[in-house]
């Protein structure tokens, strides 16, 4: 079945300093692959997305590229903030389905 | 701009009691989905609608059921509850299916004494 994996937190940076979140995923067909954040407290919210490969999803500073080859969707930011401190679900839906499967997701601590 | 409301925000029962989770979509999403998520867990799948119909159905319980009605608002009803049962439940909405972005609402943290 499909299976997303993530990098385990939590991920603890200095404010300004570059981030990267690896999320790697298993499927059969042509997925779509997403990012999604959860502040504590609340909802999940799409953070970025893409549906084909060599996609960059892009948000809030926040990038993402489909690569297919090493089936991959790595978050990434050059430079983090104290409000992004939250934890991060790199999810995928197989092409034709809206189910999302979701990762373990990655808590991110950022400190001034 | 609206988002999806769930209701309530949070609710507390005993074992063996039934709850009754209610979903309001974003106006003119016709699809819902229903996520469990434990502990320091990833969401997990339950099952979903689209224009009122069971779309898909993921690891819910026999305990449980669901349906989405005239108005796409979406209700998951609980019976027999277990201490397990005690997670954030999410509800989703998008504009029909096949990998539409799904918004969340807040969800609503059920615990079970």
């Amino acid at each position: 079945g499909d299976s997303v994996t993530q990098m385990e937190g939590p991920v603890t940076l200095s404010e300004e300093a570059f981030l990267t979140i690896n999320c790697t995923y298993t499927a059969t067909g042509y997925p779509s692959l997403f990012w999604y954040v959860q502040y504590p407290g609340e909802g999940l919210q799409l953070l970025l997305k893409a549906t084909k490969a060599d996609d960059k999803g892009s948000n809030k500073g926040f990038e993402a590229t489909y690569r297919k080859e090493t089936t991959s969707f790595h978050l990434e930011k050059g430079s983090v903030q104290v409000s992004d401190s939250a934890v991060y679900f790199c999810a995928l839906s197989e092409a034709g389905y809206s189910t999302l499967t979701f990762g373990k997701g990655t808590m991110l601590l950022v400190s001034p | 701009a609206a988002g999806v409301i769930q209701s309530p925000r949070h609710l507390i029962k005993e074992k063996r009691e039934t709850a009754t989770l209610k979903c309001y979509p974003i106006p003119r999403h016709d699809t819902v989905y229903w996520y469990q998520q434990g502990p320091g867990q990833d969401p997990q799948f339950l099952i979903s609608f689209y224009e009122k119909m069971q779309s898909d159905k993921g690891s819910i319980p026999d305990r449980f059921s669901a349906q989405q009605f005239s108005d796409y608002h979406s209700e998951l009803n609980m019976s027999s509850l277990e201490l397990g049962d005690s997670a954030l439940y999410f509800c989703a909405s998008s504009l029909g299916s096949g990998n539409q972005p799904q918004h969340f609402g807040d969800g609503t943290r059920l615990s079970i004494l």
